[in-house]
């Protein structure tokens, strides 16, 4: 069972634009969730946290946005640059701390 | 950079034969952790340490088995390699007490293919 999915395996954006990448979950006890990057041929390197107590998180250009009630989460890159094409995971931790990750959006933005 | 190396970097090998993965942090950090990445599924853990010679199993183990005989290093051992193990395999690392601001950090990858 997949407790953490993201159904958009990809998303297309122009230049300046805004991208929104979207993450759903099944396990309401998550404490908090974080967002990964992940160029090619390199590590996945953290982005941006949000805790299940909040709402919102800014970072610079990157906001989350978290409704607990849908078991949703957004990752909003305001404004979209070449050098964000990449693959977004997002990600929440089991028990013991293990991350569990969804199944990725590969990000293109387009000049 | 991050203080976690992986190696190799790439590696072919073909069915049936052993393979180990290696994994090197200096950073003394408690947690580590396998991964393999693949299309459709994103990452998923193979197996997990929390010290030395305590490790246990993540959601993908089988045919795989690991071993932490020092805090620095935890190594991927593909007992007999199959061809739906030709993945992309990350380490990563971890001080929990940092996991709710911080995450994972992780090696760049090992690249193996089994033909």
């Amino acid at each position: 069972d997949q407790q953490v999915k993201q159904n958009s395996p990809s998303l297309s954006v122009q230049e300046g634009r805004i991208s929104i990448l979207n993450c759903d979950y099944t396990n309401s006890m998550f404490d908090y969730f974080l967002w990964y990057k992940k160029y090619p041929a390199e590590g996945p390197t953290f982005l941006i946290s949000i805790s299940s107590i909040k709402d919102k998180n800014e970072d610079g250009r990157f906001t989350v946005f978290l409704n607990k009630s849908a078991k949703h989460l957004s990752l909003h890159i305001v404004p979209s640059q070449p050098g964000d094409s990449a693959v977004y995971f997002c990600a929440a931790p089991t028990q013991g701390g293990k991350l569990i990750f969804g199944q990725g959006t590969e990000l293109s933005v387009k000049p | 950079d991050a203080g976690i190396t992986q190696s190799p970097r790439h590696k072919v090998t073909e069915t049936g034969t052993p393979v180990t993965l290696r994994c090197h942090q200096t950073e003394n950090h408690r947690y580590m952790y396998w991964y393999r990445q693949d299309p459709g599924h994103g990452l998923r853990l193979i197996h997990y340490s929390y010290g030395v010679k305590d490790t246990d199993k993540g959601e993908v183990s089988d045919g795989y088995s690991v071993s932490r005989s020092k805090t620095e290093d935890f190594l991927l051992t593909l007992e007999s390699a199959t061809s739906s193990q030709t993945s992309v395999y990350f380490c990563a690392i971890a001080a929990q007490d940092s996991l709710a601001n911080y995450g994972y950090t992780f090696g760049s990858g090992t690249r193996l293919t089994v033909v």
